[in-house]
């Protein structure tokens, strides 16, 4: 197991079209989440799953923009027509539960870069 | 609502010497952890150090060391002797229900 892994790296999109992004977890992780992070800032959080169950949600998280994992391993975020506000690096980390993940925390991916032009 | 200060946009240490990095965080949970993360440019985020809000003991890893004030609502990261590889953002992060972070404080190592 090598980490988080996170595909793809970069995106460049027209503005109006739909992208895909995956995220492959820790496989002894059960949740996974998603947060977005822009030039100069903390990342935010857009929504996590435990297991398969998506439990949150972010008010960020429009109705354009739509997160899967479908048996509880890798996980897509889906946005759709897509707006130049989204460009942003796009996060995945996986834990393990209940809080905190393990003594290690939260296991980052390398982030998907999407520009929307 | 959780919220995390980061008081220093940048941060700059000579190599070698000791550098503290400041954050203050408010949450009306008694149960909580505490986080440091370093985040190299154009790379991943990088778990540096993690404290239990119950444990009063000051987590420690190698060269770095928190200073945890719970009453006061404060948790600084030491970088002791600091090295050209420490040069970063640095994220402060809390969660009790959710993970919030900090805005960051970019550190410049000096040579």
């Amino acid at each position: 197991d090598t980490g988080v892994s996170q595909n793809p790296r970069h995106k460049i999109t027209k503005r109006g079209q739909n992208v895909t992004f995956r995220c492959d977890p820790i496989s002894e992780h059960n949740r996974l989440y998603w947060y977005r992070q822009t030039l100069g800032q903390g990342p935010e959080f857009l929504t996590y799953f435990q297991n398969e169950a998506q439990l949150e949600k972010s008010r960020l998280l429009s109705d354009r923009f739509s997160a899967e994992r479908p048996k509880g391993s890798f996980s897509t975020l889906e946005i759709q027509r897509t707006e130049q506000g989204d460009s942003a690096m796009y996060l995945c980390a996986s834990s393990l539960a209940p809080r905190g993940g393990s003594v290690y925390g939260y296991t980052f991916g390398s982030g998907t870069r999407l520009t929307v032009v | 609502a959780q919220t995390v200060t980061q008081s220093q946009p940048e941060m700059s240490v000579q190599e070698a010497e000791t550098v503290t990095l400041s954050c203050t965080y408010d949450t009306s949970e008694s149960d909580y952890y505490l986080f440091w993360y370093k985040q190299p440019p154009s790379r991943q985020m990088i778990l540096v150090i993690r404290q239990e809000a119950y444990k009063q003991q000051n987590a420690t890893e190698n060269r770095f060391s928190v200073n945890f004030q719970k009453a006061a609502k404060s948790f600084s990261l030491k970088i002791s002797d600091s090295q050209l590889g420490d040069a970063a953002m640095y994220f402060c992060a809390v969660e009790s229900y959710q993970l919030i972070w900090g805005a960051g404080t970019k550190l410049i190592i000096k040579p």
